[in-house]
């Protein structure tokens, strides 16, 4: 298995510009979930997925967008990219209920 | 409103120098505790899951405990390996997990 993949691992994008982070897991987990990391903040919420087709607001979703059109893929958009969205980006699985989350490698993400 | 806070933020110890990481909870409807593993560069790797007070988990020099309030990750005579950060993170009750903004150790030879 390749558990939870990322990509790209790093990531330049001028202010106003859109992008998406890819992340795909192969563990057939029905729960999905982004995060963004920033220093002495701890890992924040931005949105979650409890299965295809259904998603929801995490802790700080404005300025993203997410789908999921399947189970192995939950795609992370920025519409509108902004210097305060210089973050690392993690993407995370696991099965339903409150077991335990594998998490993906990372995007770095610098916003100019 | 539901909160993790560990401390210390960073921790120094020297190889062999037992040590303790605290994880501190505010959160209604606890339904599980982590604790997590990340070196830089690298997403969070798992290490334990608590479910109820009492209960404790050990993984080699590690071991963790938990109580209604607060959880512990003990390290015995830990390895300069063993430096990174120790995140913890709880369940609420909506099934989303919470994080604390995590202790970064490091162990000295």
């Amino acid at each position: 298995n390749a558990g939870v993949t990322q990509t790209p691992k790093f990531q330049v994008l001028k202010t106003g510009q859109s992008m998406t982070l890819q992340c795909a897991q192969d563990m057939n987990h029905e729960y999905m979930s982004w995060y963004r990391q920033d220093p002495g903040m701890g890992l924040r919420l931005i949105h979650y997925s409890v299965g295809a087709g259904i998603t929801d607001q995490g802790e700080v979703p404005n300025g993203y967008n997410v789908s999921r059109s399947t189970t192995e893929d939950f795609p992370l958009r920025l519409l509108s990219a902004a210097p305060s969205q210089t973050s690392v980006y993690f993407c995370a699985s696991r099965r339903q209920g409150p077991g335990e989350q594998y998490f993906g490698p990372g995007t770095r993400l610098t916003v100019t | 409103e539901d909160q993790v806070t560990q401390s210390p933020e960073a921790l120094r110890l020297q190889e062999g120098e037992s040590s303790s990481l605290n994880c501190s909870y505010t959160v209604s409807g606890l339904r599980g505790l982590f604790w997590y593993r990340q070196d830089p560069g690298k997403g969070p790797e798992f290490l334990f899951t608590l479910y109820s007070a009492g209960e404790e988990k050990e993984k080699e020099r590690l071991k963790a405990t938990l109580t209604k309030k607060e959880s512990f990750l003990h390290i015995t005579a830990p390895k300069p390996e063993d430096s990174a950060t120790y995140l913890c993170a709880v369940v609420d009750s909506s099934y989303k997990l919470i994080f604390g903004s995590g202790t970064r150790l490091l162990v000295r030879p």
